[in-house]
């Protein structure tokens, strides 16, 4: 199985600022996720981040307030720009191996917008 | 993928069977059944999955009807710890289309 850290684990932060989020797995994976999870919500799928190429957003979420950046087969990050107290939620980076029915989840970043 | 509907919560006294049930009527032929769980704070994490047959393995077992409508998720001897929001799932196992999709799922709390 993979295994998923994210950094920063939690963060505070200003209004208008933005948080960049780091996922590392442990080995190559063909697919990486990010999913959010606002308070008291189920997962919200935001994105497919591609390895070398843009990442396919799902309805409702756009590049420049969510840029994510896959640079290669085990790291990927994702921004939350110019943040509102709205993006406060837990943010997940997910994961599925060549050839694997199971889909891996790392343990969140906890995002609080103040 | 499939949508599904789970009932939003259930209590089960510890020790005793948890039975959690899904329906997944519009279920397509080649849409595998998945649960995952979130304990509090966590990662959502990886229960069991199904095409058609009964499956079981160490942490549960999953019982799909004939018609693929409807699924039960059943964790044999339940613990404090299995308390936890319980997602039914269904979708491809293969292709581009392989993310989950998670509905609102069943908060399953264990009583002492």
């Amino acid at each position: 199985s993979a295994v998923i850290s994210q950094k920063p684990s939690r963060d505070i932060c200003q209004r208008g600022t933005s948080l960049t989020i780091q996922c590392q797995v442990d080995s190559q994976v063909t697919m990486m996720f990010w999913y959010r999870q606002q308070p008291g919500q189920s997962l919200t799928l935001i994105a497919t981040a591609n390895q070398g190429s843009e990442a396919t957003y799902e309805s409702g979420f756009v590049i420049d307030k969510f840029p994510i950046s896959r640079p290669n087969l085990t790291f990927s990050t994702l921004t939350v720009s110019n943040m509102s107290p709205e993006d406060s939620s837990i943010y997940l980076c997910s994961v599925v191996q060549n050839g694997d029915y199971e889909q891996y989840f790392g343990p969140g970043t906890r995002l609080t917008v103040t | 993928d499939a949508k599904t509907t789970q009932p939003p919560s259930m209590d089960c006294a510890e020790g005793r069977a948890a039975n959690l049930p899904c329906n997944h009527s519009t279920i397509s032929g080649n849409e595998y059944v998945y649960w995952y769980r979130q304990i509090h704070s966590q990662g959502p994490q990886y229960i069991i999955h199904g095409l058609k047959n009964n499956e079981t393995n160490e942490m549960a077992s999953l019982i799909i009807t004939e018609d693929r409508k409807s699924s039960t998720l059943i964790l044999p001897h339940a613990t404090l710890r299995d308390t936890a929001v319980y997602y039914c799932i269904v979708r491809v196992a293969s292709g581009s289309a392989r993310q989950l999709t998670f509905g609102s799922g069943t908060q399953l709390t264990v009583l002492p």
